[in-house]
């Protein structure tokens, strides 16, 4: 069974200040591993999707790693337009997908 | 461009009573999926349905019933409604058959069972 465990769960920043969220992942064939944004009432969108170890995707101020048992989301000098759940999740060859529980993420000016 | 639309968006039920929730996508993707989600737990899977024709269980199909209605609709129903399944609900969809990409989702259905 594909499990999926995100740390923290909650993390606050200041404005600017950098860090990284953690996606543990133990699947039985790696088929990609997807992060998502979630904001306040509404559903998740999709970020990135890495699929291989060593691969990294960028947008704005948000970085994707992938390791052989782990991926990071690295935020660099973060916004308070940042703040937001991030969400990761590996997809199985059954066609479903295992969510992580999500960092909620608060960034204060 | 709707992209996934769900309705309704709040609702709230009595113990026992039922109801369908309803999802349309425009993108003309296969695969559409009906995720649960409450406070701590993330996105637990309820049914899926990876092409027209076709239904899964998920993870928490117990009180659920699904119908994939044509490719572009999926609906779930609550036959009698208990507070266990006081939750936000989400629709998703995807192009790719078996499910190795994005999924899209919905603005999510809040639903209260008192």
């Amino acid at each position: 069974e594909d499990q999926v465990t995100q740390s923290p769960e909650a993390l606050r920043l200041q404005e600017g200040e950098s860090s990284s969220l953690n996606c543990s992942y133990t699947v039985s064939g790696l088929r990609g591993l997807f992060w998502y944004r979630q904001d306040p009432g509404k559903g998740p969108e999709f970020l990135f999707t890495l699929y291989s170890a060593g691969e990294e995707k960028e947008k704005e101020r948000l970085k994707a790693t992938l390791t052989k048992k782990e991926s990071f989301l690295h935020i660099t000098a973060p916004k308070p337009e940042d703040s937001a759940t991030y969400l990761c999740a590996v997809p199985s060859a059954a066609g479903k997908s295992t969510f992580g529980d999500g960092t909620t993420l608060t960034v204060k000016p | 461009n709707a992209g996934v639309t769900q309705t309704p968006k709040f609702q709230v039920l009595k113990t026992g009573q039922s109801m369908t929730l309803q999802c349309a996508q425009d993108m003309n993707h296969n695969s559409m999926y009906w995720y649960r989600q409450d406070p701590g737990m993330g996105l637990r899977l309820i049914y899926y349905s990876a092409s027209e024709g076709t239904t899964d269980k998920g993870e928490v199909p117990n009180g659920y019933n699904v119908s994939r209605l044509n490719k572009r609709e999926f609906s779930l129903r609550l036959e009698s409604a208990a507070p266990s399944q006081t939750s936000v609900y989400f629709c998703a969809s995807t192009r790719q058959v078996p499910n190795t990409g994005e999924l899209f989702f919905g603005e999510g259905s809040r639903l209260t069972v008192l």
